[in-house]
């Protein structure tokens, strides 16, 4: 399978746990994104990385937010003290920037149940 | 929050008739991009236009990149059921996607 691929695809937590979910973005990409959907909207950017680096950090990403990519490859992204405010579909891409190409592929998504 | 602006909201089509769908911006973008997303599944390109003016296809899809660099349309022709989800226009510059909020198709057979 080449695609992004996430996991887990679902999670149930109760309020004030810490979450994290992982991202497996397709090999060769280098630039990894971070959204948030909830229902009936589009997704709304978290967060970015340029191979290891996190270049950009939206307002929604709260202190309880972290993301992080060691290695330039797959990335993680931690909730901690779960709200139910929290409960969402986290979606990642992947994409090759070279120039003007930037055709971001997503994964399937973790859909994240705070109780 | 949702800076494009993506109209219209839904659409309930017969199956055979063509789809237009459209999304507009304050901002310029460099890129368009469109999607289509299933119920709990990511969204999934169809099309990304990289040139105002651009007019691409993708089967029975076409995408245009509007000339003001502010808007983007997205048609469907001969709607099959197999169409229906919701569809996202995504704008994109240097370091930045953003989303609308999505067209939701219902084509009834």
């Amino acid at each position: 399978d080449t695609g992004v691929s996430q996991d887990p695809r679902h999670k149930i937590t109760k309020r004030g746990q810490n979450v994290t979910f992982r991202c497996d973005p397709i090999s060769e990409h280098n630039r990894l994104y971070w959204y948030r959907q909830t229902l009936g909207q589009g997704p709304e950017f978290l967060t970015y990385f340029q191979n290891e680096a996190q270049l950009e950090k939206s307002r929604l990403l709260s202190d309880r937010f972290s993301a992080e990519r060691p290695k330039g490859s797959f990335s993680t992204l931690e909730i901690q003290r779960t709200e139910q405010g929290d409960s969402a579909m986290y979606l990642c891409a992947s994409s090759l920037a070279q120039g003007w190409n930037t055709e971001a592929f997503f994964g399937q998504g973790t859909r994240l149940t705070v109780v | 929050g949702q800076q494009l602006n993506q109209s219209p909201q839904s659409m309930f089509i017969q199956e055979g008739e063509d789809v237009s769908m459209n999304c507009t911006s304050s901002s310029i973008f460099n890129t368009w991009l469109w999607y289509k997303q299933d119920p709990g599944e990511g969204p999934v390109l169809l099309i990304a236009l990289y040139k105002a003016g651009e007019l691409t296809s993708n089967g029975r899809l076409t995408a245009q990149f509007g000339i003001t660099r502010k808007d983007s349309f997205l048609n469907i022709s001969a709607s099959i059921p197999s169409d229906v989800g919701i569809y996202f226009c995504a704008g994109y510059n240097n370091n930045d996607m953003r989303f609308g909020a999505g067209t939701r198709l219902t084509v009834k057979p």
